[in-house]
Formats: structure tokens, sequence, C-alpha cells
């Protein structure tokens, strides 16, 4: 299985908003809406951000959300904060019953 | 809410197994709307899925392609943990390696541990 594909950066102002992409195939992303995006600070476990496409677990600001359209999903940050500068990974649920991960976008707020 | 905390050896001889441990708290293993997952991370290879068990009324199993055959999950109901089984490791099998909780209908790692170093080196 193939990893889904991010962009290896991407970087905004604060007070800005950046999206980051997650592409995969109609077998993974496009087949169900079971899309999840966790944020990974430096030497820390990953944190689940958004699952399901657009969910915000209790306690993650709304500043993050995200959206599904075909094979690709979306993860927008609005209202860029320093403490927003992470790496960032999308994850799917795909036909074969196992997860996939894509290979991760660094975050940097100028 | 759900707590894992991991154990196992930092160091791992190459060709022997990998072991890792993953205790539960505050669910129980056996539980049939939870599923129990492994998954690592290195500089090279990023977040990789390895794979996860569960109980739905049987125990079941599912585990990524480029590991089948050398990886095995399974579930302690009497210590309500599991663990994770990787043979004939290489150096490439260097990783920090995670557990995570994801659930029926819940695609998505929701709890995670804290993470173990693996080190394969002789």
């Amino acid at each position: 299985q193939s990893a889904l594909t991010q962009p290896a950066s991407v970087s905004g102002s604060p007070g800005q908003s950046i999206t980051i992409s997650c592409t995969g195939t109609s077998s993974d992303v496009g087949a169900y809406d079971y899309v999840s995006w966790y944020q990974q600070h430096p030497g820390q476990v990953p944190k689940l951000m958004i699952y399901d496409v657009s969910n915000r677990p209790s306690g993650v600001s709304y500043r993050f959300s995200g959206s599904k359209s075909g094979n690709t999903a979306s993860l927008t940050v609005s209202g860029l904060q320093a403490e927003d500068e992470a790496d960032y990974y999308c994850c799917s649920y795909t036909r074969s019953k196992i997860l996939v991960f894509g290979g991760g976008t660094k975050l940097t707020v100028l | 809410q759900v707590q894992l905390h991991q154990s196992g050896p930092g160091l791992v001889k190459p060709s022997q197994t990998l072991s890792v441990t993953c205790a539960i708290s505050g669910d129980s293993v056996s539980g049939n709307t939870a599923a129990w997952n492994w998954i690592r991370q290195s500089p090279s290879r990023g977040l990789e899925w390895l794979g996860r068990t569960y109980y739905r009324s049987k125990w079941y199993s599912d585990y990524e392609p480029s590991v089948q055959g050398r990886i095995t999950i399974n579930a302690d109901t009497s210590k309500n943990q599991f663990s994770l089984q990787l043979n004939s490791v290489t150096p490439e099998d260097t990783a920090v390696y995670y557990c995570a909780s994801s659930g029926y209908f819940r695609e998505y790692l929701q709890y995670w541990g804290q993470g173990t170093l693996v080190t394969v080196s002789s």
C-alpha cells in the first residue's frame, strides 16, 4: 500500500490560514470518510486533530478544520499561531482493511 | 479516558525478534468496540501503520502487507494488554514504536502510548 501524498512543507504568517493536502486513491481516501489528521511536535507523541474527514475531538481548537473532495483530503489551519508549528500527518482507512499514513508536512509559522 | 503504557527492550540484535508490550487502562483489550494498533516512526519511513488486533466474538488481526509474515500482534486478556512481535529484524526496523487505540467504525487513532525507541544493532 503506497503512502498518501502530502507536501513536504507549508508556511504562513501568524493570523493567516494554510491548507495541507493529502492525496490518495479511490481505494483509500476516495473510498470512505475515514480520513484523520495528526499533529506532532518534536519529540512528542502524535495527537489526533481531525477524524472522519471533518470532525474535531473534544479540546481541539476550532481553528482546525478538515474536508475532502474525491481522492484528496485537506486540513486547514486558520488564524495561525506560533504553537501550530509542527508536523502534520494524514491517515486513511483503505479497502484492504488497513490504515495508511501520508508522508507528513512540516508547518512553519513565519 | 484510555491510557496506554508501553514497555520493552530498546536494543535488539539483527535477525532476532523485536517485542514491545502495551498495557491498557480505562478500556478492555477484549471489548467489542475497540481495536489495538501498532505504528512505528523513523526519519526515513515517517509514520507507518503496522497492524492491529481486535475482538468481535473471536480474535482478528490485520497487518500491513510489507511486514506480513514477520509480524504478530497478540492480546493478553489476563493482563489487559497487547503486544507486538516482529521477527527477523534488520537495522531498517530501527524506529520509535507506538501503540494506539481505534475502534469499530472509528478508524482513527485516538489514544497513543508514549513510544518506545527500538534500535536494531549488533
